[in-house]
């Protein structure tokens, strides 16, 4: 079965400085992986998505994830947080079989003045 | 850009009392879903929808929910005697496709059953 394991509910970071939120998989195959983002009282919007093309993709808003298979990770990357990206950011695998993503239980990301 | 609908935002709701939530997924969509998040807990699956049948279910998904799209644009999720442990946000998702494909999310409903 598929899984993903978000390492971290919350996150602070201050603005300008890197963000990193961490998601690791469980795929008996090669999965597709999707970081999505909540911005308060909207609904999930998709950030990115790894299709099994290039291991490192990019996003909207400037943010990017590298697919590791060696880690079975998947995390998030921006190199300089804005205040406008504090959020919840969901990662979450696609099923094997079947239509159904799995999600981890989200990253709560704060930018400090 | 096409997004999905929900309402209501925010449902309260006796114990035992029957809920619909609603949705308008993206109208060129064929694959619908039910998805929802117990407070402080995973965004859990709950079923699929395609061809006017549902796909898949969870195991959650038992003979207290049913889920029905009554016209071309909405689909609906039913909860016919709600309990407390319902309380949650219950999110909408369609896609164009199904399996793998990019699901686009609704901004949810906030179920509380008192």
């Amino acid at each position: 079965a598929q899984s993903v394991t978000q390492l971290g509910s919350h996150v602070s970071v201050s603005e300008g400085a890197l963000v990193l939120l961490r998601c690791n998989y469980s795929s008996s195959v090669p999965p597709y992986l999707f970081w999505y983002v909540q911005y308060p009282n909207q609904g999930l919007q998709l950030l990115l998505k790894y299709t099994s093309a290039a291991t490192l993709v990019k996003g909207i808003n400037g943010f990017e994830a590298e697919f590791k298979k060696s880690e079975t990770s998947f995390h998030l990357t921006k190199p300089s947080a804005h205040m406008s990206d504090a959020a919840e950011y969901f990662c979450a695998v696609s099923a094997n079989t079947g239509n159904q993503f799995y999600f981890g239980t989200g990253t709560s990301l704060t930018v400090i003045p | 850009e096409p997004e999905v609908t929900q309402t209501p935002s925010h449902q309260v709701t006796q114990m035992g009392q029957e809920v619909i939530l609603r949705c308008v997924p993206i109208s060129n969509h064929l694959y619908f879903y039910w998805y929802r998040q117990i407070l402080g807990q995973k965004v859990e699956f709950l079923v699929s929808f395609y061809n006017n049948e549902i796909s898949e279910k969870s195991e959650i998904f038992d003979d207290q929910f049913s889920v029905e799209r009554p016209d071309g644009s909405n689909f609906t999720l039913k909860i016919r005697s709600t309990k407390l442990e319902d309380s949650a946000m219950y999110f909408c998702a369609s896609t164009l496709q199904g399996s793998r494909d990019t699901q686009y999310f609704g901004p949810g409903t906030r179920l509380t059953v008192l």
